[in-house]
This record gives C-alpha cells, structure tokens and sequence, in this order.
C-alpha cells in the first residue's frame, strides 16, 4: 500500500529539547515535504527536498532543520523547541516530474505540544 | 507571492443537500493549479479535486465539482448529495506552474469546516 508514515503521532515536550519527527514513504517520490497547520493558517510549508542531498526552504523555515540522506526518508529536527512550535505538522511526497498528473500525498500528522 | 482565502470557517449541510464552499485567491500568475483538498477527523489529508488554470472546462469528480472563475480569482467546490463522510475540514490551495522547477509548493487557505447533518 503506497503510504506516508510519520512518527512519532503525538509528542509532547518541553521548550528547548531536541526532537525529531520522522517520515517515510514507499512510493520512491522524489520530492518530500514539511507543512505545519494552525488554526485559520491552512497549511504552510516549512522546507521540502526534490531529492536526496537537495533541500530548500519553505514558507517558515525558521526553527527547523530538514536532512534527505535517503530517498525514502525526510526527518524534521527541532534543535531547541519552543511553544510558538506547538502545532500539527504534515509530511508529503509526490513524483518530481509532473505536478498535476501525481497527486500529492500526504502523512497522518503529527502533533506537537512544546510547553 | 500568493495568498489563497476562504471566508467560511464554518458550514453546515442537510444530508442529501448541495452546499457551495467558497475560495479566491491573489496572483500576479497566469499558469498554475488549484485543488481542493479534504481533512476528515482522522487527519489526512485527501485531494478532492484538482484544476489547470489553463482549462476553461470546470473540472468534476463524482459529487464534486468546482466552479473556477479565473477574471475573478474564484474557485469554488460544490458538493451534490451531501454525505456524512463529507464532514471534514476542507482546504482550497494554490500552486504556480513552472515547467522545469518541480519545487513548487501548495499555498493553502485557511479552511473551511464543514458539518453534514442527519
């Protein structure tokens, strides 16, 4: 079954504590991305990767990290969380080559509480 | 840089009802998509529908289909045969075509929640 997982599902935990969120798919994409959502917000992107060792920032990239060492993997690294980090986050991947003709798929989300 | 808004935080729909959701957008662009997309309670994040800005055919998908006015940057869902399935968040975003840059990221609006009743 072609699928995002991310882990962990829920976390939370305390300003200034590293934390990574992983995520994984199976379908070989090339590209991957992080989005955090927020309430009146919709989604935002945070950074995204078109393949391994290139990655770019997003929308709001201030605050995280991103690494693409493999293909199928895309952890997001929160070197020292703070509370305004507190939200839902989604990872997503699709094929590079055509925008319209693969859909984007996305993870379950992940939520984070940094008190 | 694109700004995608949808004035509806909140909707409700009798079950078997058609209900319109709203959708505009800001874009010095001319080439470039829209979708809609679906969060039910479980989180994910489902694509309803899709739209090149290029087809002036209004795109459908079984009870969904949009109404894409581009001279008014209006893009709105309607769903036919309201189902209680169809209770979830719902998402209009944006994405610019360029043609060699895969890179292009979604910019979603706001939201919508969407309530069908018994």
């Amino acid at each position: 079954e072609a699928q995002v997982t991310q882990n962990p599902r829920y976390l939370i935990t305390v300003t200034g504590k590293k934390l990574t969120v992983t995520c994984s798919q199976n379908m070989n994409h090339e590209y991957m991305s992080w989005y955090r959502q927020d309430p009146g917000l919709g989604l935002r992107q945070i950074y995204y990767s078109m393949n391994v060792e290139v990655t770019d920032k997003g929308d709001v990239p201030e605050g995280y990290k991103v690494s693409r060492k493999e293909k199928r993997n895309f952890p997001l690294i929160l070197e020292s969380p703070s509370p305004n980090q507190t939200s839902l986050y989604f990872c997503a991947s699709r094929r590079f080559i055509d925008v319209m003709s693969d859909t984007q798929y996305f993870g379950p989300g992940t939520r984070l509480t940094v008190l | 840089a694109q700004t995608v808004t949808q004035s509806q935080p909140e909707m409700s729909v009798q079950e078997a009802e058609t209900v319109t959701l709203s959708c505009t957008y800001d874009t010095s662009e001319s080439n470039y998509y829209l979708f809609w997309y679906k969060q039910p309670p479980s989180r994910q994040m489902i694509l309803v529908i899709r739209q090149e800005a290029y087809k002036q055919q209004n795109a459908t998908e079984n009870r969904f289909s949009v109404n894409f006015q581009k001279a008014a940057k209006s893009f709105s869902l309607k769903i036919s045969d309201s189902q209680l399935g169809d209770t979830a968040m719902y998402f209009c975003a944006f994405m610019k075509h360029e043609r060699y840059n895969a890179g292009n990221m979604l910019t979603f609006g706001g939201g919508t929640r969407l309530m069908v009743k018994p």
